[in-house]
């Protein structure tokens, strides 16, 4: 079965600071790998997905993440944070063959101070 | 514009109530989902439909009941079986039952104990 482990509950990080937003996965095979936005009593919003190929992944408002076979890892990052950047962020992963659902991490949330 | 919506956005229940989320889309997408968020838990799969007519248990399905009449439309009903239903619902809608589609998200009903 596959799961997501978002390390750290709370990021916090200067505006204009390059920020981090750390995801591992475990699947049995290769893996769909997607980040979410989360702004208060709101939806998620998708912001990026690994599908295969180039192993940085670019996406809505300036965030990449890079897919580390290796590592398990997929980590968000964006060079430059903003303080509307502020939001809660969920890392998902789903298993490139079969028809399981996405399963996401419990999310982690960022804080960007001025 | 197309979307998915849920409602009402607020909801009260009282004991040995059931109540009824409403949760439909204009977006033509085959696979739906219901999800409960309760803060530090991220999201958890409460059912599934990938077609009209069908649906799966997620991970916590107990206590709640769903149907799948029509492609717009998968309303999803909390039971007085539900001991805890106090939560943020979200339903997601995505495109075909392949896992490499990023999830659409409406903006969630909030459900109360009276």
């Amino acid at each position: 079965a596959q799961s997501v482990a978002q390390p750290e509950d709370q990021v916090n990080v200067a505006e204009g600071n390059p920020l981090t937003v750390k995801c591992t996965y475990s699947v049995s095979g290769n893996p769909y790998l997607f980040w979410y936005v989360q702004y208060p009593n709101r939806g998620l919003q998708f912001l990026l997905k690994y599908i295969t190929g180039d192993n940085l992944v670019k996406g809505s408002y300036g965030f990449e993440a890079e897919f580390n076979k290796s590592q398990t890892s997929f980590h968000l990052k964006k060079p430059s944070a903003l303080v509307s950047d502020s939001a809660l962020y969920f890392c998902a992963v789903s298993e490139m063959t079969g028809n399981t659902p996405l399963v996401f991490g419990k999310g982690t949330r960022l804080s960007v101070i001025a | 514009d197309g979307g998915i919506t849920q409602s009402p956005k607020y909801l009260f229940r009282k004991e040995g109530q059931n109540v009824t989320l409403s949760c439909e889309q204009n977006l033509n997408h085959d696979a739906m989902y219901w999800y409960r968020q309760d803060p530090g838990q991220g999201l958890r799969l409460i059912y599934y439909s990938q077609i009209v007519n069908d649906f799966q248990k997620g991970d916590i399905a107990e206590g709640y009941s769903v149907s799948r009449e029509k492609k717009e439309s998968f309303p999803l009903t909390v039971t007085s079986a539900q001991k805890n239903p106090t939560a943020f619902y979200l339903c997601a809608s995505t495109l075909g039952e392949r896992n490499n589609q990023p999830q659409h998200f409406g903006d969630g009903t909030r459900l109360s104990i009276l």
